[in-house]
Order: structure tokens, then sequence, then C-alpha cells
């Protein structure tokens, strides 16, 4: 079957625009969560969900940074106002199970901030 | 506080020359230990959960190992294929903490 999708792969946005961020995780996975790599750095949590609840938003990091994934399926990580420093791929992962073990994830998206 | 450490950073290796990849944690609680693998522009891969001090998990060339205080990733008789980067992420009670990873190269 499919593994999970993000759209779109690479985004660049101006300073100050809003950018909305999608990931399809694996059909019937109860877990997804969000991470943020930087350049030659690993994935830094940002936020997971269990089905449509949002168990764990601790990295986020700041109100500028939103997530949903209302249906228990799609999930959309958005960001407010952009800024350089949230320049990175962004990626989803999506786990079979409730919790953090053996989690699939998506090719990212390149978010380039100008 | 929780900190993941890998070394090396980077790894060169002659095709067939075996070696071994360090994680080191210092976490309170470790409910796991993760090594995943990353390709250029691709997310990680899920290779291996460890959950406790002992345990072994081997998939092809690869074995990972933990400790109380590390893990190792032995690759057996690399292949050029075996280039990427090696990621582990240990979860605590709260958290999931990834390193800065292992970028290995393997030359035919």
């Amino acid at each position: 079957g499919a593994g999970v999708s993000q759209s779109p792969r690479y985004k660049v946005a101006k300073r100050g625009q809003d950018v909305a961020l999608r990931c399809d995780p694996i059909s019937g996975h109860v877990s997804l969560f969000w991470y943020q790599q930087a350049l030659g750095q690993g994935p830094e949590f940002l936020t997971y969900f269990q089905n449509e609840a949002q168990l764990d938003k601790s990295g986020l990091p700041s109100d500028r940074f939103f997530a949903e994934r209302p249906e228990g399926s799609v999930s959309t990580l958005k960001i407010q106002r952009t800024q350089q420093e949230d320049s990175a791929v962004y990626l989803c992962a999506s786990s079979a199970q409730s919790s953090y073990n053996e989690q699939f994830f998506g090719p990212g998206t390149r978010l380039t901030v100008l | 506080e929780d900190q993941v450490t890998q070394s090396p950073e980077a790894l060169r290796l002659q095709e067939g020359e075996s070696s071994s990849l360090n994680c080191s944690y210092t976490v309170s609680g470790l409910r796991g230990l993760f090594w995943y693998r990353q390709d250029p522009g691709k997310g990680p891969e899920f290779l291996f959960t460890l959950y406790s001090a002992g345990e072994e998990k081997e998939k092809e060339r690869l074995k990972a190992t933990l400790t109380k205080k590390e893990s190792f990733l032995h690759i057996t008789a690399p292949k050029p294929e075996d280039s990427a980067t090696y990621l582990c992420a240990v979860q605590s009670a709260n958290n999931l903490f990834f390193g800065t990873g292992t970028r290995l190269t393997v030359i035919p």
C-alpha cells in the first residue's frame, strides 16, 4: 500500500506569510507525528496525535505553529507569519500503534522563508 | 537533562570493512531506543527498537545492541548501498529525542 505522503514537497514563502503543510498518513494508522529537521540535524519533535486528539504539542516552537487532525486521518501543520528561522524540512510520520514505536516517515516538505 | 549523542559524525568505510556506530544517551526513564536510516532528500526509515539493556536486534548486515548508557549499531561487511545517515532516537517518559546522526559512506 501507499506510504506516508506530504504536500507540497517544496514551499517558498515570503517572511510574514502563512503556510499550510499537509500530511496523508498510512491508512488506519492511529498515531501521527510532526517533526522539524534543520540541515545536518536530527528531526526535532513538534507534536503528536492519537486519532484526532492532539496528545502532545510540547515541541511546537511558538504560538505561530498550529496542527490539526480533525477526522483522525489527514493532518495539517500551519505556520502563521513565517520567519526565516522557520526554514527547515517538516517531516510527518505515522504509526499503527499508540506509541512512538516503528514510525513510517513521509518524504518531508522543505520550507524556505525568504 | 535528557540527551542523545551520536558518534562519529561521519564515517568512511571500504566495502567489506566492518565497524560500529555509537549512540550515547542520558534520559530519565528510558521507554525505548530506536534506530533509523535516512537517505538524502528522504524521510527516515525505521530499522530497530530496543527496550532494555542486553537486548539485541539483527537485520541483514545490521545489528543493534543496548546497554544502560549507550547503543551500538554494528555493520558487518558493508556494501555501498548501506551509505546513508543513521539516526538514533530515545524515548523518555514524555518525549522523543533524536541524535544528529552518523553519516556513513561505503566506498566500493
